[in-house]
């Protein structure tokens, strides 16, 4: 099994439906993140947490939000879609600071 | 705040040729460094990194060195293969307050 876990892979939804992605971690580690990656950009970070208690804005977080349910869980919602958002999402985790993450598989988000 | 500059793709090869993918950085303090691979279909995988100054990385064949003085990893290989076709990710992290910032990718193609 996967040590990061995306639910769905893909995705397609209409404008203006909220949706949520979902990812579950086995590493044990404390922090988690969420990415977005569009061809030519990179990746870009939308949230990341610390802990359960602590969640900070990225880069890009207007129009979307997180909740950290438990160290093993961080999902990410869009509350209103919109066709921009249409992207790769990737979710991640380390151990600290300075030190490698590891990356779930990805969910490919479609907005029409 | 840090950034990742890195070479823009697509690059083409043929089979064992010499690849070099650039890199250079900016960043506070003394980050560490990171090249991730993305095989299609697939997240992000660590292939290297290096913690401090004039380290180097390796893994399968690929190597890269932290040049302070230049504030440059690039990544190097001496004989690629078709496998090796992939999008490659320069990052860097470090300081307190995480954050792994990415390049934007280079597209490897390389052709028996």
């Amino acid at each position: 099994d996967a040590d990061v876990t995306q639910t769905p892979r893909n995705r397609i939804t209409k404008t203006g439906k909220r949706i949520m992605l979902e990812c579950s971690q086995t590493k044990g580690h404390d922090r988690m993140y969420w990415y977005r990656q569009d061809p030519g950009l990179g990746l870009r970070l939308i949230y990341y947490s610390f802990d359960v208690k602590d969640i900070n804005k990225g880069e890009i977080s207007d129009g979307y939000s997180v909740s950290r349910q438990a160290q093993a869980k961080f999902s990410l919602s869009l509350e209103s879609a919109i066709p921009n958002q249409t992207a790769l999402y990737f979710c991640a985790t380390s151990r600290g600071s300075n030190t490698e993450a590891f990356f779930g598989q990805g969910t490919r988000l479609t907005v029409v | 705040g840090n950034s990742v500059t890195q070479m823009e793709g697509p690059v083409t090869l043929s089979e064992e040729a010499f690849l070099t993918i650039n890199c250079t950085y900016t960043a506070t303090g003394y980050p560490s460094l990171f090249w991730y691979v993305q095989y299609p279909g697939e997240g992000l995988q660590l292939l290297l990194k290096a913690t401090k100054a004039d380290d180097k990385g390796s893994n399968k064949g690929f190597e890269a060195t932290y040049r302070k003085e230049t504030t440059s990893f690039h990544l190097e290989k001496g004989s690629v293969q078709v496998s090796d076709s992939a999008v490659y990710f320069c990052a860097l992290s470090g300081g307190s307050n995480y954050k792994l910032t990415f390049g934007k990718g280079t597209l490897l193609t390389v052709n028996p």
